[in-house]
């Protein structure tokens, strides 16, 4: 049973501040990350992928990977209150055999003014 | 129309009702796929089409039939559901497999009673 485990928070962060999201995942042969963005009662979007080591930045957001651990990171620069939604971590095992994504619980994301 | 539609938004039905949830893409995408949101548990992946070919079908029980006439429209046949099916259906859809994108309608909450 391939999985991929975040904390459920919520994690509460000051406006401003950084928010720090961790995902972890089982399979090491896992070879495509995502970061979706679920607004509540909306559906997820796709805020940054990431496919090799290292970290990748795309505006207010930096993805973070690291293979041999098994983790991949969500950093949230300058929170918004508009970040305040909940954040799902997916992985691909499998990329040729599909898109076919296993998505952890998600972690809900609080930003106090 | 835009990006992913689904309806209806809501749907309440009894264990022996059928009724289907309907999926339109009007992104010019070829692979569709139908995922499912329980409380407190992570997205699901339920069926995957691929240019009109069911390419997936994890484990759903027969009482979920999906169908795609075409690539661009996506049914999720329903019958004799029982209350655990009760859930967020989400449909998506991608150009192609492998890593690209998933975009998402806003889903049908489907109730069972």
């Amino acid at each position: 049973q391939k999985e991929v485990e975040q904390n459920s928070g919520p994690l509460s962060v000051p406006e401003g501040a950084i928010a720090s999201l961790n995902c972890t995942y089982s399979d090491r042969g896992s070879q495509s990350f995502f970061w979706y963005r679920q607004y509540s009662g909306k559906s997820p979007e796709l805020i940054m992928s990431i496919y090799s080591n290292g970290d990748k930045e795309d505006g207010r957001f930096t993805a973070q990977l690291n293979k041999a651990s098994q983790y991949v990171s969500l950093l949230i620069r300058d929170s918004q209150p508009s970040d305040s939604a909940t954040y799902l971590c997916a992985v691909n095992y499998d990329k040729a055999a599909g898109n076919k994504l296993t998505f952890g619980g998600g972690t809900r994301v609080l930003v106090k003014p | 129309e835009t990006g992913v539609t689904q309806t209806p938004r809501h749907l309440v039905m009894g264990m022996t009702n059928k009724k289907s949830l309907k999926c339109e893409q009007h992104l010019g995408h070829n692979a569709m796929y139908w995922y499912k949101q329980s409380a407190k548990k992570p997205l699901e992946l339920m069926f995957v089409y691929s240019l009109e070919e069911r390419v997936e079908n994890n484990s759903v029980p027969s009482r979920f039939s999906p169908e795609c006439p075409n690539s661009s429209h996506l049914f999720l046949h329903l019958h004799t559901l029982q209350p655990e099916d009760s859930a967020l259906y989400l449909c998506a859809s991608s150009q192609g497999l492998g890593d690209s994108p998933l975009h998402f309608g806003n889903g049908t909450r489907l109730t069972v009673t």
